[in-house]
C-alpha cells in the first residue's frame, strides 16, 4: 500500500535558517509527488509537485528515488513561511492522494 | 475568481440525526473528492467522482454517502453521525485524464460538531 511519512510533526527554526522538512514514502511503482501548503486561515492550496521541477516562494523539493524521499527545502526561512506543510503521493493516473500526516512549521523571528 | 465552495462553514448535527454537506466549483473540473481530517491528522480521502463515476475508498464506512448531480456540485451525505464523525471535511476538485495527476483545489472545509 502507498505510504508517506513526514516524521517531524513540528519545526522551529529561525528567520534566515535553512529549513528541510523531510518526506519519504513507500511505492514500489513510479510516485508523483506534491507538497501542499496550509497557511493560517487559508485553504490547503499545492506548493509544488515534482514533476514541474520549479521553485515556488524559493522552496524546492527533489525525488530521490533511491531513498524514496522527496523532501521540501529553503535555503533562507522567512516568516510567512510559518504554516502546515504535507507532503502527498499520487500514482499513474489514479487521480487521488495519500497524505502525510504533516509538519508544522513555525519561523521564529 | 473561479473556486471550490463548501456550504455551510460550520455545520453541528446531533447524534444520530442525518447531516449534508455541500460543495460547488467553477473550475469545470472533471473530478471532485471529499477527505475527512480530524485535528492533528492527515486529510483522508473518503471517495471522489471522475465525472459520474463514484469510486469509494475501501476504508469509508457504509454511513458516508455522496452525490454529484452535475459537474458543479457534490453532496456529503452522513446517514446517522457518531462522535467520531466530528471532523473537518474538505472538498477538493481537480482536472482528469492523461495519464497523470494533476493539482487539486481545496474549498475552506466544513467542521462538522456532533452532539
Amino acid at each position: 500500500a502507498q505510504r508517506v511519512t513526514q516524521p517531524e510533526k513540528l519545526l522551529s527554526v529561525f528567520k534566515g535558517a535553512p529549513v528541510e522538512l523531510k518526506c519519504n514514502y513507500s511505492y514500489s511503482g513510479s510516485p508523483e509527488l506534491f507538497w501542499y501548503v496550509q497557511y493560517s486561515r487559508q485553504r490547503l492550496q499545492l506548493l509544488l509537485r515534482h514533476i514541474s521541477r520549479e521553485s515556488i516562494k524559493g522552496f524546492t523539493a527533489d525525488l530521490n528515488k533511491g531513498e524514496t524521499s522527496f523532501h521540501l527545502k529553503k535555503p533562507f526561512a522567512q516568516e510567512e513561511d510559518s504554516a502546515m506543510y504535507y507532503c502527498a503521493l499520487s500514482y499513474q493516473g489514479a487521480q487521488k492522494l495519500v497524505f502525510g500526516q504533516g509538519t508544522r512549521l513555525t519561523i521564529n523571528p | 475568481d473561479a473556486m471550490v465552495i463548501q456550504n455551510p462553514r460550520y455545520q453541528v448535527t446531533q447524534f444520530g440525526k442525518p447531516v449534508t454537506l455541500s460543495c460547488s466549483q467553477t473550475l469545470n473540473h472533471n473530478v471532485m473528492y471529499w477527505y475527512q481530517q480530524k485535528s492533528s491528522q492527515a486529510p483522508k480521502l473518503l471517495f471522489h467522482y471522475y465525472d459520474k463515476d463514484f469510486n469509494n475508498e475501501a476504508d469509508t464506512p457504509d454511513n458516508f454517502q455522496s452525490r454529484r448531480p452535475n459537474t458543479s456540485f457534490c453532496f456529503l451525505d452522513i446517514r446517522s453521525p457518531g462522535l467520531g464523525d466530528a471532523a473537518m471535511y474538505l472538498c477538493a476538485t481537480s482536472r482528469g485524464g492523461g495519464g497523470t495527476s494533476y493539482e487539486q483545489y481545496f474549498g475552506p472545509g466544513t467542521r462538522l460538531t456532533v452532539t
